[in-house]
């Protein structure tokens, strides 16, 4: 069984620019949760993905989107960046809705300069 | 709203000393409580929850109602411990999700 996968790593990318992260789910999970996770906090719930459509979203602003493909790889897209915006972007998958069980990727740490 | 309070940034102790990371909760319904643990360089990964009733790696958790904690315990610390824990409450409302206190630090020296 392989485990959640992000990429890129690391990023770099100037106010105002677009970003897009991507996760690959843990085999077998139809469920990707995204969250940010700023320097010293905990991470916070961005939004959710179940089966391509997106089902739950956090306090984020609508230039935060996503989208989830149909072997379960998803997207985190930002438009419009910000400053604020620079944070370890974490994704997590679970098997399916209302398990709690969520198995985290390493990140894409995203620096906005 | 629901809410998770670490109160402590960093937990300095030595080594076979006992450890306890503190977590408060704020929900309306029946909680859900779980520890995650990141090591350094690694992924944030399940410790354990408060439905299994389990202890991992020498830890354990109670889920206090009445004080709204749930406090993350060992008797003896090891320098492996040594890591990133967070306390995260867990919610479904449709869509399943963890809301994460602040974190604390765990240092256990020689």
């Amino acid at each position: 069984e392989t485990g959640v996968t992000q990429s890129p790593t690391h990023l770099i990318k100037t106010r105002g620019q677009q970003v897009t992260l991507r996760c690959s789910s843990q085999s077998g999970h139809n469920t990707v949760s995204w969250y940010q996770q700023a320097l010293g906090q905990g991470p916070q719930f961005i939004f959710q993905y179940y089966r391509e459509e997106e089902n739950g979203r956090g306090n984020f602003p609508p230039r935060f989107s996503g989208l989830q493909f149909p072997n379960y790889s998803s997207e985190l897209n930002v438009n419009a960046l910000e400053l604020d915006d620079s944070a370890l972007y974490l994704c997590a998958s679970m098997r399916t809705l209302s398990t709690d069980t969520q198995y985290f990727g390493p990140g894409t740490r995203l620096t906005v300069l | 709203a629901q809410r998770v309070t670490q109160p402590e940034k960093l937990l300095s102790v030595f080594k076979g000393a006992p450890v306890e990371l503190k977590c408060n909760y704020s929900y309306s319904g029946s909680p859900e409580l779980f520890w995650y643990v990141q090591y350094s360089r690694q992924r944030l990964q399940l410790l354990l929850r408060h439905i299994s009733r389990e202890s991992i790696k020498g830890f354990t958790a109670d889920l206090n109602k009445g004080e709204t904690s749930f406090h993350l315990k060992k008797p003896f610390a090891q320098e492996e411990d040594s890591a990133m824990y967070y306390c995260a409450l867990y919610e479904d409302s449709g869509y399943s999700t963890l809301t994460f206190g602040k974190g604390t630090m765990l240092l256990v020296s020689p």
